[in-house]
């Protein structure tokens, strides 16, 4: 299995600011992903993080309002930017364990989530 | 489009009782299906993950099952302790085409309450 950790855990942000969460897994992963699970909702995709080349993103979600690092193989940041009150959600950091041998289903494995709340 | 249908939404049940929650999927290629627990303020915790040709697999007291022909899956919780309080969200793996990569589909979850 693989154990991730966020931070920071929950924020209060002003309008207008950027927040950057920070995502850290205990073991080298080539797939990691960040979601958006806003109250009451299923979990939505935003991006797929690259190790070193621009992150995927998902229809709806554009760099510039979430920018996204991953300098290496463990590690990967979400930036939310110019936030306003829609941006109230959890984000959650993801990662992707695929199985060769023997082989099975791939696994995701979920951060603890960061609850962000703009006032 | 691909989608994952829960029901019921909520549910409230007493302690030591038993529960099943259902999802219906509409996901082509589908590779996989998925419940997973998520407590509140936590991420999502797997519990069981489902291929095409498995009907019925169980993690403890929670035990799923799919009909791949009818598209549906169930979570059935047996003798359901306090601490099984919890959103269980299904989730559908579809295969992309060339290989590794795959989309996953969430559905909006069941939250269920255990009272004591």
């Amino acid at each position: 299995s693989a154990v991730i950790s966020q931070k920071p855990s929950r924020d209060i942000c002003q309008r207008g600011t950027s927040l950057t969460i920070q995502c850290q897994v205990d073991s080298q992963v080539t797939m990691m992903f960040w979601y958006r699970q806003q109250p009451g909702q299923s979990l939505t995709l935003i991006a797929t993080a690259n190790q070193g080349s621009e992150a995927t993103y998902e229809s709806g979600f554009v760099i510039d309002k979430f920018p996204i690092s991953r300098p290496n193989l463990t590690f990967s940041t979400l930036t939310v930017s110019n936030m306003s009150p829609e941006d109230s959600s959890i984000y959650l950091c993801s990662v992707g364990v695929v199985w060769r041998l023997p082989p099975r289903p791939d696994t995701q494995y979920f951060g603890p989530g960061t609850r962000l709340t703009v006032l | 489009k691909n989608q994952v249908e829960q029901s019921p939404q909520s549910l409230i049940i007493l302690e030591g009782k038993n529960c099943t929650l259902q999802c219906n999927y509409t996901v082509s290629p589908f590779s996989n299906l998925r419940w997973y627990k998520q407590d509140t303020g936590r991420g999502p915790v797997s519990l069981t993950i489902m291929t095409f040709s498995e009907n019925t697999k169980s993690n403890g007291r929670y035990t799923a099952t799919l009909d791949a022909d009818t598209k549906q899956s169930s979570l059935h919780i047996t003798a359901s302790q306090l601490s099984d309080s919890a959103s269980y969200i299904c989730v559908v793996s579809a295969r992309s085409s060339g290989g590794s990569n795959y989309k996953l589909t969430f559905g909006k979850g069941t939250l269920l309450t255990v009272n004591p």
